[in-house]
């Protein structure tokens, strides 16, 4: 159990486009979902907090208007990537968290964005 | 602010060569400290969660301890098949909130 998908698992996009990425929990519901930059050799940088049927928490120095979270189903968060720059490119992962418990978060496969 | 330190950065062991991970740990409320394996271009991958100092868990070759100050993993007898890199976060939330922080992992290569 515990199974989070994200598609797609890699784009390609011209600047100035949008990219929207899904992260999904296949087995369980979550209340709660997470979204994660991470670039090579570093560590996971929280981006911002996706809670079901309310506005994300971004974390301090994230574009709020930039990086477009929706979390309309307890399975499914949306991150839309809007007028994407090549500094945008990136290895998004996002997590879920089982409803009703708060502690380990299980993660997606991640997503490969190239922005050309 | 929360801080998480791992080390060492790489580590490099003979198969069969049993070793520990380190990860040090500064946060005002500890709620849990978790273990994660990441392979090379995926998501990671949960292993352990601790919630008190003292605190051991297993699973096959790993072995996660808790002290108030530090964690360790401990890799005994790896196999290549182990080899990845290992992260730890803490989570320093209060309540209804998850603040998780995360470290920078210890890369580990098990050769043959």
């Amino acid at each position: 159990g515990a199974v989070v998908s994200q598609h797609p698992s890699w784009v390609i996009c011209k600047s100035g486009t949008s990219v929207k990425i899904e992260c999904r929990s296949l087995d369980f519901q979550a209340t709660t979902m997470f979204w994660y930059r991470q670039f090579p050799k570093q560590s996971l940088m929280l981006m911002a907090t996706s809670n079901e049927g309310s506005k994300a928490t971004y974390e301090q120095g994230v574009e709020k208007d930039k990086f477009l979270i929706n979390h309309a189903s307890l399975t499914l968060s949306t991150l839309t990537v809007t007028s994407a720059h090549p500094e945008d490119s990136s290895f998004y992962i996002c997590s879920a968290q089982r409803t009703g418990v708060i502690g380990e978060q299980y993660f997606g496969p991640g997503t490969r964005l190239t922005v050309t | 602010e929360d801080q998480v330190t791992q080390s060492p950065e790489a580590l490099r062991l003979q198969e069969g060569e049993s070793s520990s991970l380190n990860c040090s740990y500064t946060v005002s409320g500890l709620r849990g400290l978790f273990w994660y394996r990441q392979d090379p271009g995926k998501g990671p991958e949960f292993l352990f969660t601790l919630y008190s100092a003292g605190e051991e868990k297993e699973k096959e070759r790993l072995k996660a301890t808790l002290t108030k100050k530090e964690s360790f993993l401990h890799i005994t007898a790896p196999k290549p098949e182990d080899s990845a890199t290992y992260l730890c976060a803490v989570d320093g939330g209060s309540g209804g909130y998850q603040k998780v922080t995360f470290g920078t992992g210890t890369k580990l290569q098990v050769i043959p």
